[in-house]
């Protein structure tokens, strides 16, 4: 069973600050990685999905890298934004089955 | 509106009856999953179809079942709730492999009382 970890649990930022979170996940039979942002009262939205190790995508102030060898994925927001407050969600597929395991989730709190 | 339909938003029912939700995925997507998010909880993986077939079992209570059937639209079945089973539970979708990540419903927020 795959074990996803994100930290930090929470954070709290300034708006205009800079900021990331990790997620750790096994690292053998690696097929996927998943980045969704989670906003109060919504649904989780896709951001990013990454297969192969160095890969990094990036989407307006937001950006994400991979490393499959030592089972780690950051995200980094540049000059946070009150609207960048949410729940950021990782989430890893191996290749042994079907199966895509959600972290717990990093909550963002960008204060104006 | 993520093309992905879950109905019905709010169920409230007693401990000890069954329920069914259901999940539309969005068009062109064959895969079909489900997530329990509870109280203070992460989303866990119940189960996953693809194109009628079941794929993968998460955590899923033997309680709980699920189908997908051929217009792919999926249901879950809880039966003889607990107040524990109270929860959120979503449903996604993606084309095959989810390459291009999930496409999550709204949600149905069950209620046992």
């Amino acid at each position: 069973i795959l074990n996803v970890e994100q930290s930090p649990q929470s954070l709290h930022v300034q708006e205009g600050d800079s900021t990331n979170f990790t997620c750790s996940f096994p690292s053998s039979n690696f097929y996927a990685l998943h980045w969704y942002r989670w906003e109060t009262a919504k649904s989780p939205e896709a951001l990013f999905v990454m297969t192969l190790n160095g890969d990094e995508k990036k989407k307006g102030r937001i950006s994400a890298t991979l490393n499959t060898k030592e089972g780690y994925s950051y995200l980094y927001i540049k000059g946070s934004q009150p609207e960048d407050s949410a729940t950021y969600l990782c989430a890893s597929r191996n290749t042994g089955g079907f199966k895509t395991i959600f972290g717990a989730g990093t909550r963002l709190f960008v204060k104006a | 509106d993520s093309g992905v339909t879950q109905t019905p938003k709010h169920l409230i029912t007693a401990t000890g009856q069954r329920v069914t939700l259901r999940c539309s995925p969005r068009s062109g997507d064959l895969s079909v999953y489900w997530y329990q998010q509870s109280l203070d909880q992460g989303l866990q993986f119940l189960i996953h179809y693809y194109n009628g077939e079941e794929r993968a079992k998460g955590n899923i209570l033997e309680r709980f079942s699920a189908q997908q059937f051929p217009d792919l639209h999926s249901e879950l079945n809880l039966s003889s709730l607990e107040l524990g089973d109270s929860a959120l539970y979503f449903c996604a979708s993606s084309v095959a492999g989810g390459n291009y990540g999930y496409t999550f419903g709204s949600g149905t927020r069950l209620t046992v009382v």
